[in-house]
């Protein structure tokens, strides 16, 4: 059974410095990999995907890595902003088939102005 | 700006009470997925369904909750009766279906069972 983790539960840096958020998953048998932020009392929203032939994916100052062999992805958050205040979920896609979704049990970041 | 609609947004019920919860999910999109979140378990598929068929609902208690989508607009999830560790809120996603693309979530039904 596909297990994710996500270290550390919660992170607090200053505005303005780079950050990197990991996550590690048990089975590198994905189909692909996924970032999402989670804003208080709302849904998910989905930040960058990367497939599993892919190395990283780019959106702004978002780079996402991924090492599918050691099990491991990092989101990479450069000059942060109040605003990134929020928590990251990563989650998988497995190979075997069908969409559904491993999700870690997040990141908690807040951004101190 | 096509979303994902879902409805209540917060549900205060006592236990043994039925609790429908529903998801309107984008229009053209044919899978929908109803997830579960917790602080101790952390978000949680509860089932999925393509072109209005359910493919998946082994993450749910068979015995209490139920799933369906009467039409391709609807998608319903139901539990009957709901007891104190129903409390969660509870997701609809809906997908193009593309195992490239991505889920795109609703803002979540809070359910608290007293």
């Amino acid at each position: 059974k596909q297990e994710v983790t996500q270290i550390p539960a919660a992170l607090s840096v200053p505005e303005g410095e780079n950050l990197v958020l990991n996550c590690s998953f048990t089975d590198s048998a994905i189909y692909n990999l996924q970032w999402f932020r989670q804003d208080p009392g709302k849904g998910l929203t989905s930040l960058l995907l990367i497939q599993s032939s892919q190395r990283e994916q780019t959106s702004g100052r978002l780079n996402a890595s991924l090492d599918k062999s050691s099990g491991r992805s990092t989101l990479y958050i450069a000059a942060s902003q109040p605003g990134d205040s929020a928590t990251y979920l990563c989650a998988v896609a497995e190979s075997s088939g069908n969409e559904k979704l491993t999700f870690g049990t997040g990141t908690r970041l807040t951004i101190i102005p | 700006d096509a979303r994902v609609t879902q409805t209540p947004r917060d549900k205060v019920t006592e236990m043994g009470q039925e609790v429908t919860m529903r998801c309107q999910p984008i229009l053209g999109h044919n899978t929908v997925f109803w997830y579960r979140q917790t602080m101790m378990q952390g978000l949680e598929l509860l089932a999925y369904f393509r072109n209005r068929a359910p493919l998946d609902d082994s993450g749910m208690p068979k015995d209490r909750f139920s799933a369906e989508m009467p039409d391709a607009t609807l998608a319903t999830l139901k539990i009957q009766p709901s007891e104190p560790r129903d409390s969660a809120v509870y997701f609809c996603a809906s997908g193009e279906g593309l195992r490239t693309d991505t889920q795109y979530f609703g803002p979540g039904t809070r359910l608290t069972v007293l």
